[in-house]
């Protein structure tokens, strides 16, 4: 069965360290995405991409970065790891035509010490 | 700016009565709409879906209702089940004008108390 799955699942990082998650997903969908969820804000957008070489910035991108060399992977980097990038990571991918829903991954939960 | 809302942090019912989940959106470009659920350490599940063009989406328990003119849709879920307690997201896309991100809520937590 398709899926789509995150690396790794807990992560505890020191301030100022570069951590990267990973997110690889066997749909061959073009489109993915990185959501944070934290308390009283729902699920914000970092970043997403609509197919290979493609990335865009979403709301809240500032200290985030992603690179799509595949369809399959969007690994989500931390340049520089803060305590208020402390939270729970999810990432998503969807088909391209209209009208469709997007699936998440199981969340990877990072503790920025 | 908050373009999509989700007022409620959390609201509790009776096991076999209904619940109702509200969503307002603030961007007229919105043209789908979505609800997700989320239990605890899993990721978001889609649940149901609907499109401008229809006001009214069932399946099964669950049914999402659109009013465009007051950018306002709800979640209705009959009867409520304990098994329904979970945080729920709805989210919204503008399809039609070549995004397809979703813009997700800050969630309503729903217990379902037996």
């Amino acid at each position: 069965d398709a899926e789509i799955t995150q690396s790794p699942r807990h992560k505890i990082t020191e301030t100022g360290r570069q951590v990267t998650l990973a997110c690889h997903q066997t749909w061959n969908h073009n489109n993915m995405f990185w959501y944070r969820q934290d308390l009283g804000h729902g699920l914000r957008l970092i970043h997403y991409s609509y197919g290979v070489q493609d990335t865009n910035k979403g709301e809240v991108s500032d200290g985030y970065s992603v690179s799509r060399s595949n369809t399959e992977d969007l690994p989500l980097t931390l340049e520089s790891a803060a305590s208020s990038q402390t939270s729970v990571y999810f990432c998503a991918s969807s088909g391209q035509g209209l009208n469709t829903e997007a699936f998440f991954g199981q969340g990877t939960r990072l503790t920025v010490v | 700016d908050q373009q999509v809302k989700q007022n409620s942090p959390s609201l509790s019912v009776q096991e076999g009565r209904i619940s109702i989940l509200n969503c307002d959106y603030t961007n007229s470009m919105f043209d789908y709409f979505l609800w997700y659920k989320k239990y605890p350490a899993e990721g978001p599940t889609f649940l149901i879906s609907i499109s401008s063009i229809k006001d009214k989406n069932e399946d099964g328990r669950f049914t999402v209702f659109l009013n465009k003119s007051a950018k306002h849709l709800s979640l209705h879920i009959v009867p409520s089940q304990p098994g329904d307690s979970a945080v729920y997201f709805c989210a919204a896309s503008s399809f039609t004008s070549g995004t397809y991100k979703y813009i997700f809520g800050t969630g309503t937590r729903l217990k379902v108390l037996a």
